[in-house]
């Protein structure tokens, strides 16, 4: 089966630990994205890919990176730095850039909490 | 003013009910529309691009006011299954890589 999985589905963290939160898809899609979701609100985006080892800040990259070292695969890594990090992660991938109607197609999010 | 602004409800309709959505957007050169369906606690799912001339799936319908900046979605004859929340998502005009912009979510909920 094609798709997008996350891992873990439930994180939970304390105060000063950094976090990585994984994401691979087997769909052979160029593009990979971050997003993050409050409760009550749309996704905001952290991060997104292209293309393998070049990546992009969205709009609320403070207090995350990310890697994409491998076309499958874009982990998120939540450091300390990041104030308020208790959200709905959710990955996202699409095929390249070529017609303004690509589908973004999301993986299954994962659920931080800090404690 | 947000990019892109939803009416967050929740809308309560009875099963049977012809239910509508709004979202407006403020950057007129953007290029494409799309309506998302994410259940609770789930991931969003795509549930219909919206095109210029407007188009349907079944019992729903999205259309496109370009001069108004604002898209719909129409839902006939709600089911139970409908119940969710609607994201109004816009790719918004001069931006790169097909990044989305995502409203705040419609919530509807049908009722027996």
């Amino acid at each position: 089966d094609g798709g997008i999985t996350q891992s873990p589905k439930y994180l939970f963290r304390k105060e000063g630990q950094n976090v990585t939160l994984s994401c691979e898809q087997n769909l052979n899609h160029d593009a990979m994205y971050w997003y993050r979701q409050d409760p009550g609100q749309g996704l905001r985006l952290i991060y997104y890919s292209q293309i393998v080892n070049d990546f992009q800040k969205g709009d609320i990259a403070e207090g995350y990176s990310v890697s994409r070292e491998k076309k499958e695969s874009f982990p998120l890594t939540v450091t300390s730095a990041q104030k308020n990090p208790t959200a709905f992660y959710l990955c996202a991938s699409s095929t390249p850039y070529g017609a303004t109607t690509d589908t973004q197609y999301f993986g299954p999010g994962t659920r931080l909490t800090v404690l | 003013r947000k990019e892109v602004e939803q009416d967050p409800g929740p809308f309560n309709v009875p099963e049977g009910a012809t239910v509508a959505f709004n979202c407006t957007y403020s950057n007129s050169a953007s290029q494409s529309f799309f309506w998302y369906r994410q259940d609770c606690r789930k991931e969003p799912k795509l549930l219909m691009s919206v095109y210029s001339s407007g188009n349907e799936d079944g019992r729903f319908t999205a259309q496109l006011n370009r001069a108004s900046q604002y898209i719909s979605l129409l839902i006939r004859d709600s089911k139970l299954s409908d119940s969710a929340t609607y994201l109004c998502v816009v790719i918004p005009g001069g931006t790169s890589y097909g990044k989305l912009t995502f409203g705040q979510g419609t919530i509807l909920t049908v009722h027996p």
